[in-house]
């Protein structure tokens, strides 16, 4: 597609419940970047993804966060028996390539909100 | 590792007034440099770059941003606000050899009429 689409836009969970997140990036790009953004804060990495490469998995906040991508194309976010402290705005990136200067384009984002 | 600090949460300046937004950074190799711009229920769109050519970066809206090594500064400007320039700004810094992008806390800018 033009741009990256997350879905849904919106999601409002009940504690303890699990919830999927998902990022369609641009044709093309190799990588793929989740951020996470919690009012008042910047954005902290999470997890991001290069080609067939394993994931880099160093900001995932706990066991109960996961996240995958199929066929080097779209990358669902998984967070298990969700907290009220994972209410947040989710944002995925996609890049084409990390070897250059490439900034990331972002998509609109996911708010989760867990009540 | 690197990181970036941002100066200030909220920025208010009037209508025709100077933008300024500061960020400094933190590397221990060569950085790469962005500023980002977040307007309201929306994601974040690059506003400029620097990838170590040209010292002053222009960008997008009219802004501009110079790095300067001495200082560890990447503060962006602009010589006079519009309104529609009210958003969320963000400063994030990369290493040139690695793919970990980290962001400042924003700062968010208000213009008045």
């Amino acid at each position: 597609g033009a741009g990256v689409s997350q879905s849904p836009s919106n999601k409002v969970t009940e504690k303890g419940k699990d919830v999927e997140l998902r990022c369609d990036p641009i044709s093309g790009h190799t990588a793929l970047y989740w951020y996470r953004q919690s009012l008042g804060q910047g954005l902290e990495f999470l997890i991001y993804f290069q080609g067939n490469s394993a994931p880099d998995k160093s900001g995932l906040p706990s066991d109960r966060f996961s996240a995958e991508r199929t066929g080097g194309s779209v990358s669902t976010l998984t967070i298990q028996r969700t907290q009220q402290e994972d209410s947040a705005v989710y944002l995925c990136a996609s890049s084409l390539d990390l070897t250059v200067s490439y900034g990331y384009t972002f998509g609109s984002g996911t708010r989760l909100t867990v009540v | 590792a690197q990181s970036v600090t941002q100066l200030g949460s909220h920025v208010s300046v009037s209508e025709g007034a100077l933008v300024l937004l500061r960020c400094n950074y933190s590397s221990s190799v060569p950085p790469y440099l962005f500023w980002y711009v977040q307007y309201p229920n929306q994601g974040l769109q690059l506003l400029l770059k620097y990838t170590s050519a040209a010292t002053l970066v222009k960008g997008i809206n009219g802004f501009e941003a110079e790095f300067k090594k001495s200082e560890t500064s990447f503060h962006l400007t602009k010589p006079s606000a519009h309104m529609s320039d009210a958003a969320e700004y963000f400063c994030a810094v990369r290493a040139y050899n690695n793919n970990d992008m980290r962001f400042g806390a924003g700062t968010r800018l208000t213009v008045k009429p």
